[in-house]
């Protein structure tokens, strides 16, 4: 399988700040990574899809950027409702896989 | 607009099986695949497998090999997810998401269900 390595597993921030969570598969793996939020208590929700493509309804705060093994999401402008727990997801080799997960909290 | 919802929480005993179903609406089941996706608590996210209704087949992680079976019933737009042999391992939250299957692009989860909690107990 391939491993998805996230990076930090835990962020302080304060509201208004810029943070940045890394991804690095094991693997190549193209732009077949997927951004998840989830909230305590709640399903997962997609963010970003190939890597770059912000799912319809995301705030525009959210970007992703990569290829290949490394990847980035960042936050610009951090909002209350920001505060979560952050997964990427590779697609490109079945057994699907998920980083586990960078905790964005508040400072 | 797809919205999926799960059956309820479970208790079973060690050994038993539980079956969690996903019901879609305003969804044909057609061009999508539904995975599995547990969460043991305070945990990440762990990718079970899909179930493909167009087709009737499924694809399992290695890890859930034999032990997994995971069904569409697209007549009534519901999947099934059967876990057999629980141990307290298998103490998790269960939600199925709808997959993107399209040809040349990556798979995403979206929507997910509510989430059902098993618990293993004794």
């Amino acid at each position: 399988d391939i491993q998805m390595t996230q990076s930090p597993t835990t962020l302080s921030a304060s509201v208004g700040d810029r943070v940045t969570i890394t991804c690095r598969a094991s693997r190549y793996i193209s732009n077949y990574l997927n951004w998840y939020q989830q909230k305590v208590g709640q399903a997962p929700k997609l963010l970003i899809q190939a890597a770059s493509t912000l799912q319809s309804g995301v705030p525009s705060r959210f970007s992703g950027s990569g290829s290949g093994t490394d990847f980035t999401l960042t936050i610009s402008n951090l909002q209350p409702e920001d505060f979560a727990t952050y997964y990427c997801q590779q697609s490109y080799i079945t057994s699907w896989t998920f980083g586990h997960g960078s905790k964005v909290e508040l400072k | 607009q797809v919205h999926l919802v799960q059956s309820g929480a479970e208790v079973k005993k060690p050994g038993s099986s539980v079956k969690v179903s996903c019901k879609a609406s305003g969804d044909t089941f057609r061009s999508y695949a539904v995975s599995w996706v547990r969460q043991a608590p305070g945990q990440g996210l762990e990718w079970m497998g899909e179930v493909l209704p167009l087709y009737g087949t499924s694809n399992y992680a290695q890890k859930f090999q034999g032990r997994v079976t995971m069904t569409a019933d697209r007549s009534t737009t519901t999947a099934y997810m059967e876990l057999s042999s629980l141990t307290s391992d298998d103490t998790a939250m269960y939600y199925c998401a709808r997959e993107s299957i399209a040809s040349g692009v990556p798979n995403w989860f979206d929507p997910w269900g509510q989430g059902t909690l098993v618990t293993v107990s004794s």
